[in-house]
């Protein structure tokens, strides 16, 4: 079970806004950036955010993070099909570990 | 542009080791900070720990305490990563990628192409 907690699954049509939260606590979201990454079926993972809110090379500004407190939102806009894929959220752990959340796949329906 | 170039497939028994390499290119190796993690098939992502090869500084996630090495060969650019002691649960898709701010961080903008190591009998 993973220290971050996302929803197993989240889904949305062409064209609409879906969020996917990451939840922590105090030692790692609450004290550390959140990074968000993209990982397309078969492939490496690919950071999407970062830092909380800010957006990696060649991310178009659909996506986008936000963080409070000890939860962290992954949100993307106008969505299309090929955004379907397997989204994690990643933190620093004052215990000195890096941690991930058990990952949300997206369903673009 | 960083490239990242990992070693193959493996087929391990249990209780031996495993050693993935992981070359860098396009970059400065020796300042970078290389990461391993792992990912189980159909699981998610799990950080094993992280090498600054200039200074041989070494971070390990407390699970792997004992069972993993990182080391780094600065004169041809490559990052290893040992694993000992192998059981079916070790096998996964191993992944090296670059750290951005240190070895206590989970920011990776590049990674390697993650070879499945798969134990068993």
């Amino acid at each position: 079970q993973s220290v971050l907690t996302q929803p197993p699954s989240a889904s949305g049509t062409p064209g609409q806004r879906v969020t996917i939260s990451c939840s922590g606590s105090r030692s790692n979201i609450g004290s550390n950036h959140v990074h968000w990454y993209q990982q397309l079926p078969g492939t490496a993972p690919k950071l999407l955010i970062y830092k909380n809110n800010k957006r990696a090379s060649g991310v178009p500004d659909r996506f986008s993070g936000s963080k409070s407190g000890t939860s962290a939102s992954l949100a993307i806009s106008g969505l299309r099909s090929e955004d379907e894929a397997d989204y994690y959220c990643a933190a620093w752990d004052d215990s000195l570990s890096g941690l991930f959340g058990g990952g949300t796949k997206l369903t673009v329906l | 542009q960083v490239q990242l170039l990992q070693s193959g497939a493996e087929v391990k028994k249990p209780g031996s080791s495993v050693k993935v390499s992981c070359k860098a290119s396009g970059g400065t190796f020796n300042s970078s900070v290389i990461a391993w993690l792992r990912q189980a098939p159909g699981q998610g992502l799990e950080w094993m720990g992280g090498i600054i090869p200039f200074f041989g500084i070494t971070n390990y996630a407390q699970r792997f305490q004992g069972r993993v090495t990182l080391t780094a060969d600065e004169s041809t650019g490559t990052a290893y990563m040992e694993l000992s002691s192998l059981r079916s649960e070790d096998t996964a898709f191993y992944y090296c990628a670059r750290a951005v701010g240190g070895v206590r961080g989970v920011m990776f903008d590049y990674w390697g192409q993650g070879p499945l190591v798969t134990v068993s009998s």
